[in-house]
């Protein structure tokens, strides 16, 4: 499976965008770029994907570098509510790896005041 | 709407009893899957059901037992309880295995074994 990288650990201001950086240099062609969210003593919770092209909803945006091995999501204006951790994951279409999420350790993104 | 559901949403248990924690989801999912997430870790997935009447291994299914009772309904079983299975159980489900669906999550069973 191809793997992600990302910071531990991140700080943002209320009402600031956030940037949250994913690096996955072996993506391949069919992975889909997934990200999730876990607020404390919740269940993960799904904020946005893509797989070529730039996507909104919501809750953020995902842009995705030309060459796809790296990604940003975007909260345009963090509250205290989006403080979480924040996964990035890469999901494939193969058979047996396309069944499950691959959950690493994810960003710790701190909102402050 | 409900979403994923979970019963019970704290337990204890002693070495060696048994118990079944369930997961309904209203969506119309077709696939459900448990996860466990132990302290300061990524959840890991334990096993998973592509449709009503499969069911599959996931990465760590020792211990572990699954019914998918039907469209809505998927549980997990621990059929003798250990220490190393304190944990924090969460069932997910999505349209279907496709990388493009997004999976959805309950609020979690917390299970200590004493």
């Amino acid at each position: 499976d191809a793997k992600t990288t990302q910071p531990n650990s991140m700080e943002s201001n209320e009402e600031e965008p956030v940037h949250l950086p994913c690096n996955h240099s072996t993506i391949s062609g069919t992975d889909y770029i997934h990200w999730y969210r876990q607020l404390p003593s919740q269940g993960p919770e799904y904020v946005i994907h893509g797989l070529t092209s730039n996507v909104n909803n919501r809750m953020a945006s995902l842009a995705i570098a030309e060459d796809r091995k790296s990604s940003t999501l975007i909260l345009h204006r963090a509250t205290l509510r989006d403080a979480a951790v924040y996964y990035c994951i890469l999901r494939d279409d193969q058979t047996g790896t396309a069944s499950k999420l691959t959950f690493g350790t994810g960003t710790r993104l701190q909102v402050t005041l | 709407n409900a979403g994923v559901t979970q019963t019970p949403k704290f337990q204890v248990l002693k070495t060696g009893q048994s118990m079944t924690l369930q997961c309904a989801q209203d969506m119309n999912h077709n696939s459900m899957y448990w996860y466990r997430q132990d302290p300061g870790m990524g959840l890991r997935l334990i096993y998973y059901s592509a449709s009503e009447g499969t069911t599959d291994k996931g990465e760590v299914p020792n211990g572990y037992n699954v019914s998918r009772l039907n469209k809505r309904e998927f549980s997990l079983r621990l059929e003798s309880a250990a220490p190393s299975q304190t944990s924090v159980y969460f069932c997910a489900s999505s349209v279907g295995l496709a990388p493009n669906y997004g999976y959805t999550f309950g609020s979690g069973t917390r299970l200590t074994v004493v």
